[in-house]
C-alpha cells in the first residue's frame, strides 16, 4: 500500500463545476503539499498546509490531522485548470527533507 | 526574483555513458532536492542537499550522486546509464527544513537513454 493515495485517478469536469480532489496519508507528517503539473512537466506549489485550511483565489486546501486525510477543491473550475495535481507529504523522522508522493489526479476541464 | 533554473533542458545519451544536470536554486535557499518522475512513474525522492552536505538520499543506487557547490548551485550525476534512467529529473530548492519552507521546482531536465 502507497503511503499517500490521491483519488481520483482522472477526473474529467465541464467548465464551471465544483472539483474536488482527496489525499490520504499513512505516515506522520510534519507538512502537506498540493502541487499542480501541467503538461510541459514543471511543478508549481499551490499550498504547504499542516492544519486547517487555506485559500488561494478559487483554490482551497484542507487538512485533517486525526484523520490523515486533505482534500483540495477548485471552485468555478475552467479550462486552464486542466493538469495533474499531486498530494506530497514531509514525512517527519526517517524520510525528514524528502517529500512523498501520490500518483496524481489528471483533470481535465471541458469548455 | 528567477525562479529555480535547471539545465539542461533535454539529455540524450546512451547506455553505460555517464549523465550531469544542473540545478541553480532560488537566491538565498540552501536546500537542494532532486527528484525522478519516471514515465508512468510519480514522483520518487532522489537527493536533498542542504549546507553544502547530502542529508538524505532515496532508494536508488548508488549511482546516482550529486554535490552542491558553495554557491548552492547543484549537479545531479548518474554513472552506467541505464535505459529505465529515462525520465524528467526535477530539482527544488527551499530555505533550510527546520523553516518548514515550500518547495520551489524547477521545469526539469528529460533524459532519454538510447
Amino acid at each position: 500500500k502507497n503511503e499517500v493515495e490521491q483519488s481520483p485517478q482522472n477526473l474529467t469536469a465541464q467548465e464551471g463545476e465544483f472539483i474536488t480532489i482527496n489525499c490520504s496519508y499513512s505516515v506522520g507528517i510534519s507538512a502537506l503539499h498540493w502541487l499542480q503539473q501541467h503538461p510541459g512537466g514543471g511543478i508549481v506549489s499551490l499550498f504547504m498546509l499542516s492544519s486547517g485550511k487555506k485559500k488561494h483565489g478559487r483554490l482551497i486546501a484542507t487538512i485533517n490531522i486525526q484523520e490523515k486525510h486533505s482534500s483540495l477543491h477548485i471552485t468555478a473550475s475552467h479550462p486552464r485548470d486542466s493538469a495533474v495535481y499531486i498530494c506530497a507529504v514531509e514525512n517527519y523522522g526517517g524520510s525528514q527533507g524528502n517529500l512523498i508522493f501520490g500518483k496524481g489526479t489528471k483533470l481535465s476541464v471541458k469548455p | 526574483e528567477a525562479g529555480v533554473t535547471q539545465s539542461p533542458t533535454h539529455l540524450i545519451k546512451t547506455r553505460g555513458q555517464q549523465a550531469t544536470l544542473r540545478c541553480s536554486p532560488i537566491s538565498g535557499h540552501t536546500s537542494v532536492y532532486w527528484y525522478q518522475q519516471a514515465l508512468g512513474l510519480g514522483l520518487q525522492f532522489l537527493l536533498w542537499y542542504d549546507e553544502g552536505e547530502e542529508r538524505n538520499r532515496g532508494n536508488f543506487p548508488p549511482r546516482f550522486s550529486g554535490r552542491q557547490f558553495p554557491n548552492y548551485s547543484s549537479e545531479l550525476n548518474v554513472n552506467a546509464l541505464e535505459l529505465e534512467d529515462s525520465a524528467l529529473y526535477l530539482c527544488a530548492s527551499s530555505f533550510r527544513v527546520k523553516a518548514n519552507q515550500p518547495q520551489h521546482f524547477g521545469d526539469g531536465t528529460r533524459l532519454s537513454i538510447l
